[in-house]
């Protein structure tokens, strides 16, 4: 089945640095990426969806110099939180939908953000 | 507003018992309806995804209805097991809405040995 690989699964940063996390599909084409961040017993909040190849579109309140989004090619997105602030640390999640991905949303496993 | 509700908010089952979670939603157009089960620190993995047309699909123990009139689905957990203690997701897409998925709030389930 569809397989997406989301990494890191747990980060510790300092305030004020930057954090890269990758999702990619490993065995289907992404045509598009969804960025979530969860808090703890809530649901999944959407914070953008990324097209390859385009700019990412932001969900409002999302602030997108913040959180930048890439998505270069058809297996590889990025989400990069920008000058990070304790009130960032959060469970970021990604699904991938594409070719071959069916009817399927397939989400990565998550990354634990810790913001010191 | 497309909105997607579930109920209970969490429930606590034996081991070995069954159970049912509810979802009514107010999507629309309707495109299909997952059930996800999420553990603890881990994304949510696909239970069941229905059409409009299905009334009815299994997973093993886990067996989804859906009933597109009413605008409700349920998720049947059978035979209740240790590993079922997580939360479940239902999720609603919307037709040519982007690829975009409308969230329930989840039912988190223990169950207790």
């Amino acid at each position: 089945g569809a397989v997406v690989s989301q990494h890191p699964s747990w980060v510790i940063c300092k305030s004020g640095t930057s954090v890269k996390i990758e999702c990619r599909s490993l065995d289907f084409q992404a045509t598009t990426m969804f960025w979530y961040r969860q808090f703890p017993k809530q649901s999944l909040m959407l914070m953008a969806t990324s097209n390859e190849g385009s700019k990412a579109t932001y969900e409002q309140g999302v602030e997108k110099d913040k959180f930048l989004i890439n998505h270069a090619s058809l297996t590889l997105s990025t989400l990069t939180v920008t000058s990070a602030h304790p009130e960032d640390s959060s469970f970021y999640i990604c699904s991938a939908y594409g070719q071959g991905g069916g009817y399927g949303y397939t989400f990565g496993s998550g990354t634990r953000l810790t913001v010191v | 507003k497309n909105q997607v509700e579930q109920s209970p908010q969490s429930l606590i089952i034996l081991e070995g018992k069954n159970c049912t979670l509810q979802c009514n939603y107010t999507v629309s157009p309707f495109s299909n309806l997952r059930w996800y089960k999420q553990d603890t620190g881990r994304g949510p993995v696909s239970l069941t995804i229905m059409t409009f047309s299905e009334n009815t699909k299994s997973n093993g123990r886990y067996t989804a209805t859906l009933d597109a009139d009413t605008k409700q689905s349920s998720l049947h957990i059978t035979a209740s097991q240790l590993s079922d203690s997580a939360s479940y997701i239902c999720v609603v897409s919307v037709q040519a809405a982007g690829n975009k998925l409308t969230f329930g709030g989840g039912t988190r389930v223990l169950v207790k040995p």
